[in-house]
């Protein structure tokens, strides 16, 4: 079976810092990963996916994500964090098979200081 | 391109009463989806539609839950009578073919709440 887990339920990080929010994965074939991102009252809007071609992958709004077989994670980076990026991020591994049934994870709520 | 629609995006009832979310998909996505998110949770699958036909609704409470998807495009997700703890945000999705294949894109949503 597959499975997801964040490792952090909340990160806060200043303006101008690195992001990093952790997802570890577990999957018995080579999985789909994703992030999705979710603002206040918005929907949910996928920042990046990792579908078995390059390692890493590069999103939108300057996140990247780097897949790592060996250590079965998933990590979401960004070099510089902007207030605009406070939100609830949710990483997603994909089943195989042909229904392609999203696992996700809880949720981690990052915080932009200023 | 226009995204995934949803309405209403608000909802406010009392418990026992009725409820009908409406989704329309993205244009040639042959596959919608309705979820559930409780606060501070990730969505949960209610039930995932394949064209007009309910492919997975295992997750979907049918003794007050019922959806349809009669043309295969647009979607309406009921609950009768509504309990409190039914508050939730509902989320519509779909999915095409091609090169996004995984990809599930996402409406706004519909937060209920029931008093």
């Amino acid at each position: 079976a597959q499975s997801v887990t964040q490792l952090d339920s909340h990160v806060s990080v200043s303006e101008g810092t690195p992001v990093l929010l952790r997802c570890n994965y577990s999957s018995s074939y080579s999985p789909s990963l994703f992030w999705y991102v979710q603002h206040p009252n918005k929907g949910l809007q996928l920042l990046l996916k990792y579908t078995s071609a390059a390692t890493l992958v590069k999103g939108i709004n300057g996140f990247e994500a780097e897949f790592k077989k060996s250590e079965t994670s998933f990590h979401l980076t960004k070099p510089s964090a902007h207030m605009s990026d406070a939100a609830e991020y949710f990483c997603v591994v994909s089943e195989s098979g042909n229904n392609r049934k999203l696992i996700w994870g809880l949720g981690t709520s990052l915080a932009v200081n200023p | 391109e226009a995204g995934v629609v949803q309405s209403p995006r608000y909802k406010i009832i009392e418990k026992k009463q009725p409820v009908a979310f409406w989704c329309n998909p993205i244009s040639g996505h042959n596959t919608l989806y309705w979820y559930r998110q409780n606060l501070g949770q990730g969505p949960e699958l209610l039930i995932r539609y394949e064209n007009e036909e309910a492919v997975d609704d295992s997750q979907l409470p049918k003794d007050r839950f019922s959806a349809e998807r009669l043309k295969g495009v647009d979607s309406t997700l009921k609950i009768q009578p509504a309990e409190l703890g039914d508050s939730a945000v509902y989320l519509c999705a779909s999915r095409g073919s091609g090169s996004s294949y995984n990809e599930q894109f996402f409406g706004p949503g519909t937060r209920l709440t029931v008093l």
